[in-house]
Parts: C-alpha cells; structure tokens; sequence
C-alpha cells in the first residue's frame, strides 16, 4: 500500500524558513517523478513544484520561483520542500503526491498524502 | 500559469447525472489528453477518480466519466448518491512541464 507521510507544518514568520518533509512507503520512490501541491483555507488546489526520478529536473509554479526547493533523498525514501521567504499568501495545506507509475512525464498525481498545515503569520 | 475554469458549484437529485466542465486554452487541456479529475471529501486529502481524459483507476466507480472536446474537458457523474458530493477538480498538464488545476466545483446532493 503506497503511504505519504507529510511533516514539518506549523506557524512561520513571513521571511523566515520552513522545511517540509515527505515520507513515502510501499512502492519504489526512486523510480517516481513527486510533487507537492497546495491548498489555502477554503481555496482550491494549486500545484506547487515537480521533481524528477533522479532529482535533475524540477519544476515550479511561478510564485514560489525563487524562495522554495524542491528535493528528494532517494536513499531515505523521502521528499523535501525547502520554503524560504515565506509569505502570508503561502498559507495552506501542503500535500505530497506520487506521480503515476507509467507516467514518463508528470501528467497527474496518482496517490496523496494527508497534508500539513503551513500558517504564515508574525 | 492560469488555473482552469469550472463552475463554482452544481447541484442535482439522487439518481440523477450531473456534469462539470473544464475549460483551458491550447497549451493545455487542448494540447494533450492527460486531463485528471479529482474528488475532495471535506476534510480529506483528494482522490484520483479519472485519467488520460476518460479512463478509471481500478477502484472507481462506473458512474464517472470523462470527455474532451477542444479546450473543454468534462466529468459526468451518473445515478447520483448521497456520497458523491464533495469538490471536483479538473488538472491538466501544460505545455510549459507544469500541472494546472481549476478552481473546483463543489457538487450539492439534494
């Protein structure tokens, strides 16, 4: 059973930093393009970053260019998203998510996590 | 990056189907045939329910379906239950290596 396991959450100060962690089970992580998408309060989904198998390509959505990374440690099975600068706008869930196994490039996102709730506030 | 376009909401009586419409530009829904759907139960992480514009994940019921004319893709939900109602999101992916979502549509079971 493919599991997503989503860490890291909490209150943030607008400049400050957060990371995200992912940890993911039941399924070869090192053979899956990975993302993470979002969701304000009350909002819809925004889709954040993709990262490739081996981590050589990634992927943003243009309003977080800049101030968030995308990583992944194939070795530990787990998916990173560095958030720097943060900004009150990037208030929301963060959900990580496996791309479809057959999927050569990132089209859709097969399985999700829980979430993690990222509150950006001073 | 521009978000996709659907209703806000839809509302139908049990029994009866509903359909959700999904419309992007040619660098996107009309560009590839990799248009998903999404179901979000309140609370609840979202759940796969269509593919590649018209296929089911093993699991999903035959009530859903999905279609694509042009820039315009739809998800018809038939037989409607009580259970169906959520928000439904269409992503599409884009020209740019990116994915698009629209902004959901939150479906009312009378």
């Amino acid at each position: 059973e493919v599991q997503l396991v989503e860490s890291g959450g909490g209150l943030v100060q607008p400049g400050g930093s957060l990371r995200l962690s992912c940890a993911a089970s039941g399924f070869t992580f090192s053979s899956h393009w990975m993302g993470w998408v979002r969701q304000a309060p009350g909002k819809g989904l925004e889709w954040v970053a993709t990262i490739k198998q081996d981590g050589s390509g990634k992927f943003y959505v243009d309003s977080v260019k800049g101030r968030f990374t995308i990583s992944r440690d194939n070795a530990k099975n787990s998916l990173y998203l560095q958030m720097n600068s943060p900004r009150a706008e990037d208030t929301a869930v963060y959900y990580c998510a496996r791309v479809c196994t057959t999927c050569y490039y990132p089209v859709r996102f097969d399985d999700w996590g829980q979430g993690t709730l990222v509150t950006v506030s001073s | 990056q521009s978000a996709l376009t659907q209703p806000a909401s839809v509302s139908g009586s049990p029994g009866q189907s509903i359909t959700i419409s999904c419309t992007g530009t040619s660098s996107d829904v009309g560009a590839y045939n990799y248009v998903s759907w999404y179901q979000q139960h309140s609370g609840k992480a979202p759940k796969l329910i269509i593919y590649d514009v018209s296929k089911r994940p093993s699991g999903v019921s035959d009530r859903f379906s999905g279609s694509k004319s042009g820039n315009t893709a739809s998800l018809t939900i038939s037989g409607l239950q009580a259970e169906d109602e959520a928000d439904y999101y269409c992503s599409s992916y884009t020209s740019s290596s990116t994915l698009a979502f629209g902004g959901g549509t939150e479906l009312t079971v009378l």
